[in-house]
């Protein structure tokens, strides 16, 4: 059984541009939830998708979006850069209920 | 809003001996929590839980206590190893989609 897994590992790109952050899910798990780490901070719920629909969505601007395939992988994308974006992306996937399995994370760098 | 905080960014103690991480949550919705722990370079790894029904679980060396009239939980460590030296995360929802953290306490365990 594999665990979560997130591509690519670190990313280095300049504001106004847009990112595309993937994640496949831990075999057997519908949901996949992305957060957003800043440095010494917790992780901060960015949305959820269960069975390809957003299930909830935290305090995040518009130029955040997501896709979830019928595979369960997922993608997060950020629109219009900001410098404020540089920060670990998280994504944790679970059954329907349960506990969510974190991915090691994406490390974005927004210059 | 900080809907769960840990007010301890750090903890050092002694090997063997018993460590108590705190954390404290102001939304009554919540109905489950967790806790996870970080190594560096690494996804939050899930280490117990408890839902608000129960006052305490137990793993091996590690117990979550809850105490819902206070808002309150602790999860103690007994006894400390060294490698549990790592940031623990306290992560709290109501309906597991939107899932709050801590900002995390770092906890040193010297040989």
């Amino acid at each position: 059984e594999t665990g979560v897994t997130q591509s690519p590992t670190h990313l280095i790109k300049t504001r106004g541009q847009q990112v595309t952050l993937r994640c496949s899910s831990q075999s057997g798990h519908n949901t996949v939830s992305w957060y957003q780490q800043a440095l010494g901070q917790g992780p901060q719920f960015i949305f959820q998708y269960y069975r390809e629909e957003e299930n909830g969505r935290g305090n995040f601007p518009p130029r955040f979006s997501g896709l979830q395939f019928p595979n369960y992988s997922s993608e997060l994308n950020v629109n219009a850069l900001e410098l404020d974006d540089s920060a670990l992306y998280l994504c944790a996937s679970s059954p329907t209920t349960g506990v969510q399995f974190f991915g090691p994370g994406t490390r974005l760098t927004v210059l | 809003d900080q809907q769960v905080k840990q007010n301890s960014p750090s903890l050092s103690v002694q090997e063997g001996r018993i460590s108590i991480l705190n954390c404290d949550y102001t939304n009554s919705m919540f109905d489950y929590f967790l806790w996870y722990k970080k190594y560096p370079a690494e996804g939050p790894t899930f280490l117990i839980s408890i839902s608000s029904i129960k006052d305490k679980n137990e793993d091996g060396r590690f117990t979550v206590f809850l105490n819902k009239s206070a808002k309150h939980l602790s999860l103690h460590i007994v006894p400390s190893q060294p490698g549990d030296s790592a940031v623990y995360f306290c992560a709290a929802s109501d309906n597991n989609n939107d899932m709050r953290f801590g900002a995390g306490t770092r906890l040193t365990v010297k040989p």
